[in-house]
């Protein structure tokens, strides 16, 4: 049951795109889509961002997209704004516990 | 509006044991699946174990299987994790969190849409 796997950190300027990348494997983000994306600023609740692989929860912006391709998920971020500074995690659906697993998240920081 | 209120977090021996409660409200608990997840200083969250809307499904991360064991009673709105045998490496911040949907049977907890604030978790001699 490793974690999947994310980049520690990514850092883009203001107006600029970022994507960050979730890998897993075969028994979860390969096979199933139920990949989920949160945002995480420190001291606050985790906020849903993306469900299903590339659904937005409603009152989510349409500068967050989200895409699969074999093990590997990516959350793509357009026109970065300063509160986009948080803590990503990724989760999947995994047979591994019948429930999910979490990335080990990626450190935004808006330059 | 959703309210998780977590409590039983505190300074505990290791090999003790603890059991956490989250207490909900504002939504029909007994439609949902819900977890723990924890994160521990400086560290990421790490899921630990979640329990279908109806008990029929029960999960435990590999690094508490065994020694944790999770429960809800739908009739008291109430999520529980008893915490056996605690290790240096259980200290975190446990958080309760609910599922977004209702009836969830596959891929129950895949999007988790509420969480609580957590409760700290020490284990220390």
């Amino acid at each position: 049951q490793s974690a999947l796997t994310q980049p520690a950190s990514v850092s883009g300027s203001p107006g600029q795109s970022i994507t960050i990348s979730c890998t897993g494997t075969s028994s979860d983000v390969g096979t199933y889509d139920y990949v989920s994306w949160y945002q995480h600023h420190p001291g606050k609740a985790p906020k849903l961002m993306i469900y299903e692989v590339n659904n937005r929860p409603s009152g989510i912006s349409n500068r967050f997209s989200a895409s699969k391709s074999g093990n590997t998920a990516s959350l793509t971020i357009s026109g970065l704004q300063a509160e986009d500074e948080a803590e990503y995690y990724c989760t999947s659906y995994t047979t591994s516990n019948n429930f999910v697993i979490f990335g080990g998240g990626t450190k935004l920081t808006v330059l | 509006e959703v309210q998780l209120v977590e409590s039983g977090g505190g300074l505990v021996q290791p090999g003790r044991s603890l059991r956490l409660s989250c207490a909900a409200s504002g939504f029909t608990f007994g439609d949902y699946a819900m977890n723990w997840v924890r994160q521990a200083p400086g560290k990421g969250l790490e899921w630990v174990s979640g329990i279908s809307w109806n008990s029929a499904g029960i999960g435990y991360a590999d690094s508490v299987k065994g020694r944790f064991t999770i429960s809800r009673d739908n009739a008291k709105n109430s999520l529980y994790l008893q915490m056996n045998s605690l290790r240096a490496e259980d200290s975190a911040f446990y958080y309760c969190a609910k599922d977004s949907e209702p009836f969830r049977i596959a891929a129950p907890s895949s999007s988790i849409d509420s969480w609580g604030q957590g409760t700290l978790v020490t284990v220390s001699s």
